[in-house]
């Protein structure tokens, strides 16, 4: 089984400062690993995903990700922040050969003040 | 492209009552799944049906859900009798093909208040 664990509840930020949503994962298996966002009263959205390849994965928004196989982690960042970015985000793992699950962490909500 | 499709956007019911939650998926889309979204246990994953076939409804809570898929076009998660903590935002959503690679598309979600 795979478990997430966001670190942050709650991130709050000034515009245009960088940002860094904390993602760890557990699993006995290899994972694919994913961002989404979700803005106020709208479903979630794909922000990047890590499937293999380079461990640095580049996103919608200018947000991009580290996967990092030691540490079981996949943090989300970017550098300058809008206010537009106020949403709550979800990390979210599924095993590479297994079923068609996503196992989401709890959140991560960022406010963004001006 | 239209999105994903869900009714209703809100329901409130009352308690005992039967609830019918609606999704349609993307076009071309064979696979759909159904969340629900609380605050004490974030997102869960109910069941996800592939090819309209059930595959995992492991996370369905009692025997009070059920879900169907009559075509790959439609489908509906059925609570019978409704309980006060089966408030919450549900969500459908759906992904082109079956693999564990393949970005799902959510829908805006039904919210759920039972009283």
């Amino acid at each position: 089984a795979q478990s997430v664990t966001q670190l942050d509840s709650q991130v709050p930020v000034f515009e245009e400062a960088p940002v860094e949503l904390r993602c760890n994962y557990s699993s006995s298996v290899s994972v694919y690993l994913f961002w989404y966002v979700q803005y106020p009263n709208q479903g979630l959205q794909l922000l990047l995903k890590y499937l293999s390849g380079s461990t640095l994965v580049k996103g919608i928004n200018g947000f991009e990700a580290e996967f990092n196989k030691s540490q079981t982690s996949f943090h989300l960042r970017k550098p300058s922040v809008h206010i537009s970015d106020t949403a709550e985000y979800f990390c979210a793992v599924s095993e590479r050969q297994g079923a068609q699950k996503l196992v989401f962490g709890q959140g991560t909500r960022l406010t963004i003040n001006p | 492209d239209a999105g994903v499709i869900q009714s209703p956007r809100h329901e409130v019911t009352e308690m005992g009552q039967e609830v019918t939650l609606r999704c349609k998926p993307i076009s071309g889309h064979n696979s759909l799944f159904w969340y629900r979204q609380t605050m004490m246990r974030g997102l869960e994953l109910l069941i996800y049906f592939n090819n309209n076939v059930p595959i995992d409804d492991s996370g369905m809570p009692e025997d009070r859900f059920s879900a169907k898929m009559p075509n790959a076009s439609f489908s509906t998660l059925k609570i019978q009798p409704s309980e006060p903590r089966d408030s919450a935002v549900y969500f459908c959503a759906s992904s082109k093909t079956s693999g564990s690679r393949e970005t799902q598309y959510f829908g805006p979600g039904t919210r759920l208040l039972v009283l």
